[in-house]
């Protein structure tokens, strides 16, 4: 079946610019995460949904970053006004439920200039 | 929060031969443990995990082992191959709580 799959694969911006991230999970998968993975380093945890509440936010870096999931499968993650510091990899997982094994999509790599 | 520290950061073997890779992590509470590979350009890919009720678990040339007590957990590759190659991470995680990544080993097998 399908995996995970994000959009877009590469996105460059301006710093400055707003950017979107989308998730679409697994079928089926209620729960959601966001990571954000910094040039060699381990995926860092960002935010969390269960179907459509996020139910934790606790790694967001700034409030320029929202994340949301409104009816309970696709997830978009926002990036206001991007700084240099934001440029990442930025990962998306499903899983069936929290501390079940997480299946992640292949990433946005995002690049602000 | 929970803490994973993973040794080493880059591991180069002789095809053929074992790669182990070990992992700390700091919260007794932390009940479940996989890891994950990652290739250039893509997104981690689950290879095995195992939780805090069973010591060692085995997939074919894969294998990991959990000590509750000193707080650690290693993965074992055998008989290597050149496909291997990759960056692999440790993560930790209890019921409630999102995965604490280790910060990856970049393992090159030789031909």
């Amino acid at each position: 079946g399908a995996g995970v799959s994000q959009s877009p694969r590469y996105k460059v911006a301006k710093r400055g610019q707003d950017v979107a991230l989308r998730c679409d999970p697994i079928s089926g998968h209620v729960s959601l995460f966001w990571y954000q993975q910094a040039l060699g380093q381990g995926p860092e945890f960002l935010t969390y949904f269960q179907n459509e509440a996020q139910l934790d936010k606790s790694g967001l870096p700034s409030d320029r970053f929202f994340a949301e999931r409104p009816e309970g499968s696709v997830s978009t993650l926002k990036i206001q006004r991007t700084q240099q510091e934001d440029s990442a990899v930025y990962l998306c997982a499903s899983s069936w439920g929290l501390a079940e094994t997480q299946y992640f999509g292949p990433g946005t790599r995002l690049l602000v200039l | 929060g929970e803490n994973v520290e993973q040794h080493p950061s880059t591991l180069s073997v002789q095809e053929g031969d074992s790669a182990v890779i070990k992992c700390t992590y700091s919260d007794s509470a932390s009940n479940y443990f996989p890891w994950y590979k990652q290739e250039l350009g893509k997104g981690p890919q689950l290879i095995i995990d195992i939780r805090s009720n069973v010591g060692e678990k085995k997939d074919q040339r894969i294998a990991v082992t959990l000590n509750k007590t000193a707080k650690h957990f290693s993965l074992h590759i055998t008989e290597t191959q050149p496909e291997d190659s990759a960056v692999y991470f440790c993560a930790a995680a209890r019921t409630g709580n999102q995965f604490y990544f280790g910060t990856g080993t970049s393992l090159t097998v030789i031909p």
